[in-house]
């Protein structure tokens, strides 16, 4: 049973400073990772794809996969009182046909 | 953009009743996906549809089934309303890229979810 595993939090950071948020997984086979932010009380919502080894940009967003050590983390520069959240990781299910969620890192973002 | 819509955003049944969750989404998707998601225990599969009259369970189905008669709505349908079925619900739903059939390399677009309440 492939597993993606992401450590619950509270992850508490200064505004400003650099979040990072990791995720593992299970399968080295897997090929496509997905980070969600979710509000409270509201549905996820794509920020980051990644599929490949290495790293991509997107704004103050830059998600890293690292297949070898199997994990995907997400950086979050600048970080912002609107990024408090809690954020979903996700990747491919057993038979390759849905997605498998982690169960979130909730960030707190200090002003 | 994708645009996924759920029909109520709270909803509040009896026990025992049969309720049905609509969802209809706008981008010609081929995949759709019904979760529920409760503290603790995080976003869990119900069930999923790769096309239109197709469905495959996923990890929770018991006390549910689904309805997929139009390639834009998916149905959810909760047979005999228990206290235990009680939580958020979730549709998504993702593109199939070509070639790659189902396909979990696309990401999945959610509704605003519905928030049902078992009396």
């Amino acid at each position: 049973q492939k597993e993606v595993e992401q450590n619950s939090g509270p992850l508490s950071v200064p505004e400003g400073a650099i979040a990072s948020l990791n995720c593992t997984y299970s399968d080295r086979g897997s090929q496509s990772f997905f980070w969600y932010r979710q509000y409270s009380g509201k549905s996820p919502e794509l920020i980051m794809s990644i599929y490949s080894n290495g790293d991509k940009e997107d704004g103050r967003f830059t998600a890293q996969l690292n297949k070898a050590s199997q994990y995907v983390s997400l950086l979050i520069r600048d970080s912002q009182p609107s990024d408090s959240a809690t954020y979903l990781c996700a990747g491919p299910n057993q038979a390759g046909t849905a997605l498998i969620f982690g169960k979130g890192t909730t960030l707190s973002v200090s002003s | 953009d994708v645009k996924v819509t759920q029909s109520s955003r709270y909803l509040v049944k009896r026990t025992g009743e049969k309720v049905f969750l609509e969802c209809v989404q706008d981008m010609d998707h081929e995949n759709m996906f019904w979760y529920r998601q409760d503290p603790g225990l995080g976003l869990r599969l119900i069930y999923f549809s790769y096309d239109v009259k197709m469905k495959e369970k996923g990890d929770i189905p018991e006390g549910y089934s689904v309805s997929r008669e139009k390639k834009e709505r998916f149905s959810l349908i909760l047979e005999s309303a228990s206290t235990n079925q009680t939580s958020m619900y979730l549709c998504a739903s993702s593109l199939v890229q070509q070639g790659v059939y189902p396909g979990s390399n696309q990401p999945q677009h959610f509704g605003d979810g519905t928030r049902l309440s078992i009396l």
